[in-house]
């Protein structure tokens, strides 16, 4: 079954306590990305990974660091979170689609998420 | 740059009545269009997505969203909304720099009976 797995689905943890969400596909996506997903601001992009040891930052980078050693995996490192990074998160993976009318997309496939709680 | 505004955070329709959530994007190429919903204490759900292929999409649970190039528009609709559409639906556009969806802010759908 094609999938996207997330773990730990709950954390509870406190300030500067270094953490690690792991993040892993079964679909050989090249694309993986971390969302965080907060009330009235929709789903913002963290990190994303184009291929193996190609990273570069998303929208909300600050705080957050990942890796891409294998195609399959991309962990999420928090290495002191605060407070403010209390969220429920996401991974995603995707591959690219080129539409008939010319552009390109992206059909994305999300992990169950990762609810976070820093105190 | 793509955008998406999803219009009314919160939408209150009676069990049977139609659902529409509206959904405007903006984009400098032929976007791909997505609508995801969210159940309570659960993740992203595809419901349906515009390839260009056609622009009368038809989704899972008897939704349905129509793409209009001319209002920029793709609103998502179901003709009689049941207890069980009680949920958050996500407007979305693909990107092609990152790999990345730009998500409107959401809109909560609640059903009453």
């Amino acid at each position: 079954e094609a999938q996207v797995t997330q773990n730990p689905r709950y954390l509870i943890t406190v300030t500067g306590k270094k953490l690690t969400v792991t993040c892993s596909q079964n679909m050989n996506h090249e694309y993986m990305s971390w969302y965080r997903q907060d009330p009235g601001l929709g789903l913002r992009q963290i990190y994303y990974s184009m291929n193996v040891e190609v990273t570069d930052k998303g929208d909300v980078p600050e705080g957050y660091k990942v890796s891409r050693k294998e195609k399959r995996n991309f962990p999420l490192i928090l290495e002191s979170p605060s407070p403010n990074q209390t969220s429920l998160y996401f991974c995603a993976s995707s591959s690219l689609r080129r539409t008939s009318g010319g552009g390109r997309g992206y059909e994305q496939y999300f992990g169950p998420g990762t609810r976070l709680t820093v105190t | 740059a793509q955008s998406v505004t999803q219009l009314g955070s919160h939408v209150s329709v009676s069990e049977g009545a139609l659902v529409l959530l509206r959904c405007n994007y903006s984009s400098s190429v032929p976007p791909y269009l997505f609508w995801y919903v969210q159940y309570p204490n659960q993740g992203l759900q595809l419901l349906l997505k515009y390839t260009s292929a056609a622009t009368l999409v038809k989704g899972i649970n008897g939704f349905e969203a129509e793409f209009k190039k001319s209002e920029t528009s793709f609103h998502l609709t179901k003709p009689s909304a049941h207890m069980s559409d009680a949920a958050e639906y996500f407007c979305a556009v693909s990107v092609t720099q990152g790999g990345k969806l730009i998500f409107g802010q959401g809109t909560e759908l609640s059903v009453k009976p």
